[in-house]
């Protein structure tokens, strides 16, 4: 089976850094994948990561650590339209997609 | 234009009833697929449908089918809603190979059973 393991909040101050941390464990791997859900709103892709290193979208990056099980989404000069959840989720076989419970990010002035 | 576009964005039932939920997208995609996010968050696959055929069918009760009348299509039908249906089922779609990991949601429907 899979499991994936994110905080389930987190408070970032507007122009700040914050990290979004996701530890996995599951029976086979492709990837990494970070996806942006606003309040009443829909799921929205951010980055993917199959191999280990960072990969940088504009003020988003996202990490991987294949060995460590482990991968964090970065992002940078916080706006306040970035309060969203953030989801990690792990692809572990042909279009299977199995996200995280979430990390609720608040950025405040 | 919208991507992936589903109908109805609301639903209002009782229990007991028959319901299906319509799912569309114009990316030329392979695959499409249906989640239920319940009052938690956590999202969760229902189904794939590759070309029209399933290729995933994770622990969903048979009273969920779905149906796909093209590759272009996925509807959800549901058979006897529960209470515990109640939920929001986000519709997607992707590719197989190249960036399988990239699916578009579409916005969602509120199923609310009474």
């Amino acid at each position: 089976g899979q499991s994936l393991e994110q905080p389930s909040e987190v408070t970032a101050v507007e122009g700040a850094i914050v990290q979004i941390n996701c530890t996995y464990q599951t029976s086979g791997f492709y990837g990494l994948s970070w996806y942006q859900q606003h309040d009443g709103g829909a799921p929205t892709f951010l980055s993917y990561n199959a191999l280990d290193g960072l990969e940088e979208t504009g003020r988003f990056s996202s990490f991987l650590s294949r060995s460590d099980s482990y991968g964090y989404l970065l992002l940078q000069e916080l706006q306040m339209k970035d309060s969203a959840s953030y989801f990690c989720a792990v692809s572990s076989g042909a279009n299977n997609l199995f996200f995280g419970t979430g990390t609720r990010l608040t950025v405040i002035p | 234009d919208t991507a992936v576009s589903q109908t109805p964005k609301y639903l209002v039932t009782q229990m007991g009833n028959d319901k299906s939920i319509k799912c569309e997208q114009n990316l030329g995609h392979d695959t499409m697929y249906w989640y239920k996010q319940d009052s938690k968050k956590f999202l969760k696959i229902m189904f794939s449908y590759n070309n029209k055929e399933l290729i995933i069918n994770e622990t969903v009760p048979n009273r969920f089918s779905p149906k796909s009348p093209d590759k272009a299509h996925l509807n959800l039908h549901i058979n006897s809603l529960e209470l515990g249906d109640s939920a929001v089922y986000f519709c997607a779609s992707g590719s197989i190979g190249g960036s399988a990991e990239t699916q578009y949601f579409g916005p969602g429907t509120r199923l609310l059973v009474l």
